[in-house]
């Protein structure tokens, strides 16, 4: 299956450390890639590879992966993370990518 | 600085097409392959199509395959995606994606997308 699972949403208290995973056969052979998408905005690469952060994102944003879940951890939450943060990955013709439902991320 | 910047959304009614162009620049158009990525409101990403950086390759998804087509001119650094017979299911935000490259599973750049209201 190609199909990705994401926990639809995730609160987080302020400064405090949030884990958002993700889950699915394909990520046994690809890492996940993570995007953050604010509201009415474009998403926005935040972690691609193993654990690699374009330039601009702050290194209170991690990645991880083992076997079929990956996860994107935030240390640190600030009032700006709240978003919708997705995962992505392809599928086995390592061309075409699949996504995650996505997790809506509330720092309370 | 690299940007990618979609036209050509708007209203249609079901069963008529429409041509989406996502106009590059910032980086070396013939050297990274393209994505459509879509969004319906108040829903997830779901990703369309892809095509290779030289236009030899290209994958669609299952929901849009037969209907959709995706190319890329090279020398007007230009991507393009033709919807034929759409359904009020294609309602969505569209958005061209560059793929980070071979090795990855990311879309490092986004375009700000253009919108696609399929209603009669």
């Amino acid at each position: 299956s190609s199909e990705l699972t994401q926990d639809p949403a995730v609160s987080v208290a302020l400064g405090q450390t949030v884990r958002i995973t993700c889950q699915g056969d394909s990520l046994r052979s690809y890492y996940a890639s993570w995007s953050q998408q604010r509201p009415g905005q474009a998403p926005v690469l935040v972690i691609s590879g193993k654990n690699n952060r374009p330039s601009g994102i702050p290194d209170r944003f991690s990645g991880s992966s083992s076997g079929n879940t990956a996860s994107l951890t935030i240390t640190g939450a600030q009032a700006e993370d709240e978003a919708d943060y997705f995962c992505n990955s392809r599928d086995s013709s390592g061309y075409r990518l699949v996504f995650g439902g996505g997790t809506k991320l509330t720092v309370l | 600085q690299v940007q990618l910047v979609e036209s050509g959304g708007g209203v249609v009614q079901p069963g008529r097409s429409l041509r989406l162009s996502c106009a590059a620049s910032g980086f070396t158009f013939s050297s990274y392959d393209l994505h459509w990525v879509r969004q319906a409101p108040g829903k997830g990403l779901e990703w369309v199509a892809v095509i290779s950086h030289d236009g030899s390759n290209k994958y669609y998804s299952d929901s849009v395959k037969g209907r959709v087509t995706i190319s890329r001119d090279n020398s007007k650094n230009t991507l393009y995606v033709q919807m034929n017979s759409l359904r009020g299911e294609d309602t969505a935000v569209y958005y061209c994606a560059r793929d980070m490259g071979p090795g990855t599973t990311s879309l490092d750049y986004w375009g700000q997308g253009t919108l696609i209201t399929v209603s009669s």
